[in-house]
């Protein structure tokens, strides 16, 4: 039993494209987010939703929409694909947003984006 | 500025200990954690820290000293197994996690 699961594994495209990943945990957990790893393998936190709701929004473009339609499941959709989008994308789930008895963060394995 | 900083790369020694140092200037501080990342797969959760001292779990212990902003990862008895990337991450005021880059640790036969 997969506990954060993520899809596709890998996506290769062109510039310029439209995709979307797909992510659902099924921990019970109220808070979910999207980090991009680039090739220097910084963690960097995009989004994060606690129950559906949006509430860390950090600096990424626009072209990047969060969708989170049940506190299970947070998708994420790229538009206009940019050669600079090329990097592993982690799903993520906790239980809350204030860890104060430092609840860890659960992670999919990855999404390898290609862009060509 | 939020900042957190490890050595880039390590290399250690079948059997041998290591200890993977981490320092952080971040806006608050809410706990420290430790992540293992093998090449190719998710981080996973190893320990946590929010008050000062040593935390011991098996050959894994973390230690926190709040004043120095300074925590360090001690891996005994390393395997080849325990080759990985380990990622230092601190939870600020606003409860966000700030990531270090994390540390490559080599372990040579």
């Amino acid at each position: 039993d997969t506990a954060v699961s993520q899809t596709p594994k890998y996506l290769v495209t062109q510039m310029g494209n439209d995709k979307s990943i797909k992510c659902e945990q099924n921990l019970g957990h109220d808070t979910m987010y999207w980090y991009k790893q680039d090739s220097k393998k910084f963690l960097k936190i995009m989004f994060s939703y606690n129950n559906k709701e949006l509430i860390i929004n950090e600096t990424v473009p626009n072209r990047f929409s969060p969708k989170s339609p049940d506190k299970a499941h947070l998708n994420l959709h790229i538009n206009s694909l940019e050669l600079g989008d090329s990097a592993v994308y982690f799903c993520a789930s906790s239980q809350s947003t204030s860890p104060e008895v430092g609840q860890p963060q659960h992670f999919g394995d990855g999404t390898r984006l290609s862009i060509l | 500025g939020q900042n957190i900083d490890q050595p880039t790369e390590m290399t250690a020694t079948e059997g041998a200990i290591v200890q993977i140092n981490c320092t952080y200037q971040t806006s608050g501080f809410n706990g420290l954690f430790w992540y293992q990342q093998h090449a190719g797969e998710a981080p996973t959760f190893l320990s946590y820290n929010v008050l000062d001292g040593l935390e011991e779990k098996g050959r894994f212990s973390s230690f926190l000293s709040r004043s120095k902003g300074y925590s360090y990862l001690l891996l005994k008895e390393l395997q080849m197994k325990d080759s990985a990337s380990y990622l230092c991450a601190v939870l600020d005021s606003n409860y966000q996690l700030i990531w270090g880059a994390g540390t490559k640790l080599i372990i040579k036969p």
